[in-house]
């Protein structure tokens, strides 16, 4: 079956423009997770979601960040007034729900602010 | 604060032999410990996970060790082969669904 998707799969945006990723979770999975990974360095949590519900945002490094998941199915992450330190891979994962559940992450989208 | 982190930047072996990566983890709050193996371009895939519960817990071909007296983390790879080049991170829970990674481990597999 399809696994995660995200799109687009890269993306440049000049500083101060807003952009929007798209993630599209393995059908059923109930968790939805979104990651920042910087160049060289391992994933950073961002922020979760169970079904729609936003349970732990936490992770998000500004209030220029924001991610949603109306139909708790795809989730989009916005990020508002892009700076040059928002640029990394923004990684989508998915799993079936409770707290030992394997991860499935999707490819990412690269993000680069000129 | 709490951090995974990696002993070696780099691993390098010859194809055929074992490989052995090592993490250490300083929240002894942790009670769910996993391996990650990304390839370029690709996001991080599962490749083995252990509970606080147990010391040791074996997969094809890897091997996770848990130490909870010093807090460190090793996967054994047998028999590594070029396919298994990739960067390796380790990653822990502590009960919640914040996972926090380690800054990777690079493995050249050389043929």
């Amino acid at each position: 079956g399809a696994g995660v998707s995200q799109s687009p799969r890269y993306k440049v945006a000049k500083r101060g423009q807003d952009v929007a990723l798209r993630c599209d979770p393995i059908s059923g999975h109930v968790s939805l997770f979104w990651y920042q990974q910087a160049l060289g360095q391992g994933p950073e949590f961002l922020t979760y979601f169970q079904n729609e519900a936003q349970l732990d945002k936490s992770g998000l490094p500004s209030d220029r960040f924001f991610a949603e998941r109306p139909e708790g199915s795809v989730s989009t992450l916005k990020i508002q007034r892009t700076q040059q330190e928002d640029s990394a891979v923004y990684l989508c994962a998915s799993c079936t729900g409770g707290l030992y559940n394997e991860q499935f992450f999707g490819p990412g989208t690269r993000l680069t602010v000129l | 604060g709490e951090s995974v982190g990696l002993h070696l930047p780099t691993l390098s072996v010859q194809e055929g032999d074992n490989s052995i990566i090592n993490c250490a983890y300083s929240n002894s709050a942790s009670d769910y410990f996993i391996w990650y193996k990304q390839e370029s371009g690709k996001g991080p895939q599962f490749i083995i996970d252990i509970r606080s519960n147990m010391d040791k817990r074996q997969g094809q071909r890897v091997t996770v060790l848990l130490n909870k007296t010093v807090k460190h983390l090793s996967l054994q790879i047998a028999a590594t082969q070029p396919g298994d080049s990739a960067v390796y991170f380790c990653a822990e829970n502590t009960g919640g669904f914040k996972t926090i990674f380690g800054a990777g481990t690079r493995l050249f597999v050389k043929a």
